[in-house]
Order: C-alpha cells, then structure tokens, then sequence
C-alpha cells in the first residue's frame, strides 16, 4: 500500500547549520508530496509542496524535491534558525487519501 | 480567520463516558477528515468524508463514529470512551481536484484537541 517514510529523530543543531530531513515514499501512480510543520501546541501547517516529478517546493528557505527515479522528497535548509524548531512531517496524497510519515523533531539552539 | 475550528481544545473523560468532537471549516472545502496523533506513530486517519452525505473509514475507526452534520461540519464521537483513545485529535479539511483548485489537494488542520481518558 501506499507509505510514507521519514526520518527519525529527534534532531538537534545549532543555530546556522545546514538541515536535512530525509523522505520516501511507496505510492502507485503518480501522487503529490507535501511537507507540513507542526509547532508547540499547535495543528499541522503546510510548508510546501510538488506535484510532479522534478517539481521543487520552497518556503521560508526550506526546499524539497520531488525525485521520481529515488521516490525521495527530502527536506533541507541551509541554515537553521531558533524559530525552526518544530516538528516536520513528510506527507503524500494519491487522488483518495493522505499518507503521513511518524514525523521528525527537530531543536535548534543557540 | 477563515480556517479550521475544533471544539473542546482539552477534555477529561473517565472510562465509559461518552463525548463529541465538533468541527467546522469555513473554507467550502469538500472534503473533512478526523487524524489521532500519538507519540512515535505520527497522525493516524480515523474516519474521513470524502464529499458531503458520505463518510469512510480510515485507519483506525474502531471505537469512533462519525457525522457529516453539512457542508461545513464534521463531528467525531466516541460511544464509550477507553484510556487507549487518550491522544491529541484534529480535524482537517480540504478540496478536490476539480472544485476550482490550482495543483496539489492541501490539507488544513484545526489546532487539535487533546483528550485523556481515565
């Protein structure tokens, strides 16, 4: 069946590293990969997507590529910030349903 | 703000007692959804409703019952609650492809409500 896998974590890095979430997928057909971020105490919000392949998503300096040869979607960020610290999860939707990945959580500190 | 609201945003229940989740999207979406997060095993889809008038299960529906009171609402209730459905719960929406969107069928989340069942 279709499945997402990501990561686990925690993570920990230090303010201005370079960060890399890794993400794949099983799916049939052709689906849409999404990575949405999770706060404290928050819901889930979209931080970006791509709905074919070699499409790239970005936002807020995070990027991720859809990579059908791989059936990757890993997420990275060249320097990450306090204010990133959050939980990450890799997300794929096939016409019927979404598929999450178990998350990963990432801490940065000062 | 235009989005997705939940209801309560914290409950305490003891074994047997029974409650309703309530959700709201004022977003025209067609399609709502009742995700469980629990530690270790990211969101879990418990029921969802694909249009308005149906509901399907998900993954893990047992224990739950759902309606789609309208466009806009979708409630979660739990019959006879059990300290395994202790968990953080949040409702989502989306459209369709083809109900006038551009690209991918984006979830919306509600800010979840956290229930522990004693």
């Amino acid at each position: 069946g279709d499945s997402v896998t990501q990561m686990e974590g925690p993570v920990t890095l230090s303010e201005e590293a370079f960060l890399t979430i890794n993400c794949t997928y099983t799916a049939t057909g052709y689906p849409s990969l999404f990575w949405y971020v999770q706060y404290p105490g928050e819901g889930l919000q979209l931080l970006l997507k791509a709905t074919k392949a070699d499409d790239k998503g970005s936002n807020k300096g995070f990027e991720a590529t859809y990579r059908k040869e791989t059936t990757s979607f890993h997420l990275e960020k060249g320097s990450v910030q306090v204010s990133d610290s959050a939980v990450y999860f890799c997300a794929l939707y096939t016409g019927n349903q979404f598929y999450f990945g178990t998350g990963t959580s990432l801490t940065v500190i000062p | 703000n235009a989005g997705v609201t939940q209801t309560p945003k914290f409950q305490v229940l003891k074994t047997g007692q029974s409650m309703t989740l309530q959700c709201a999207q004022d977003m025209n979406h067609n399609s709502m959804y009742w995700y469980r997060q629990d530690p270790g095993m990211g969101l879990r889809l418990i029921y969802y409703s694909a249009s308005e008038g149906t509901t399907d299960k998900g993954e893990v529906p047992n224990g739950y019952n759902v309606s789609r009171l309208n466009k806009r609402e979708f409630s979660l209730r739990l019959e006879s609650a059990a300290p395994s459905q202790t968990s953080v719960y949040f409702c989502a929406s989306s459209r369709q492809p083809g109900q006038g969107s551009s690209g991918a069928n984006v979830l919306t989340f509600g800010a979840g409500s956290r229930l522990t069942v004693l």
